[in-house]
């Protein structure tokens, strides 16, 4: 199976910080990649899917970009309401995997 | 607009079984494969199994492969997670979640319902 690996576990880092996410496959797939977003006591909200595609409603400052094994989000300018954990997840098999995620707060 | 309640969560003994229920309203439901995600508490995202529309296609976490058996019911817009043999790490917040795709290969998930919570514990 492959497995997915993010880094780093956990940051913080200041408003208006260029924060970026990495998130590693142990196999190339392709770009079957997607990024979700769960603020604190909520449901997990696709942000990314196909690796760099944009989540109708999301705000611009979230972008995705690789492909094969290398995968990056990247928040441009970190707001408040960004707190929260950012999880990876590789998809187009039948099995579905997630990267054991980012929490991202504010310093 | 689309909705997913799910039910069936609550307190059982280990070594007994449980069956989740996710009823969908606001899409076709029989166009879209659909997955079960559980979040024990303080911890990430694990997928636990999904479904293709026809449920041709079945997948399963190997931590509960064997014990829990994902089905739907196209007639009644409803998708199922059979639990048994249950342990104690089986402890989570289960969530239902919508595939972008039919199947048979899964796709992302969008949306997740609010989840129910299942403790396993004596």
């Amino acid at each position: 199976d492959i497995q997915m690996t993010q880094s780093p576990s956990s940051l913080s880092a200041s408003v208006g910080d260029r924060v970026t996410i990495t998130c590693r496959a142990s196999q190339g797939i392709s770009n079957y990649l997607a990024w979700y977003q769960q603020k604190p006591g909520k449901v997990p909200k696709l942000l990314i899917y196909a690796a760099s595609t944009l989540q109708s409603g999301v705000p611009s400052r979230f972008s995705g970009s690789g492909s094969g094994t290398d995968f990056t989000l990247t928040i441009s300018s970190l707001q408040p309401e960004d707190v929260a954990t950012y999880y990876c997840q590789k998809y187009n098999s039948a099995l579905g995997t997630f990267g054991q995620g980012t929490k991202v707060e504010i310093k | 607009e689309v909705q997913l309640v799910e039910s069936g969560g609550g307190l059982v003994q280990p070594g007994r079984s449980l069956r989740l229920s996710c009823a969908a309203s606001g899409f076709t439901f029989d166009d879209y494969a659909m997955h079960w995600v559980r979040q024990a508490p303080g911890k990430g995202l694990e997928w636990v199994s999904g479904i293709s529309w026809n449920s041709g296609s079945i997948g399963y976490a190997d931590s509960v492969k064997g014990r829990f058996t994902i089905s739907r019911d196209n007639a009644k817009n409803s998708l199922y997670l059979q639990m048994n043999s249950l342990r104690a790490e089986d402890t989570a917040l289960y969530y239902c979640a919508k595939d972008r795709d039919p199947g048979p290969r899964f796709s992302w998930f969008d949306p997740w319902g609010q989840g129910t919570l299942v403790t396993v514990s004596s």
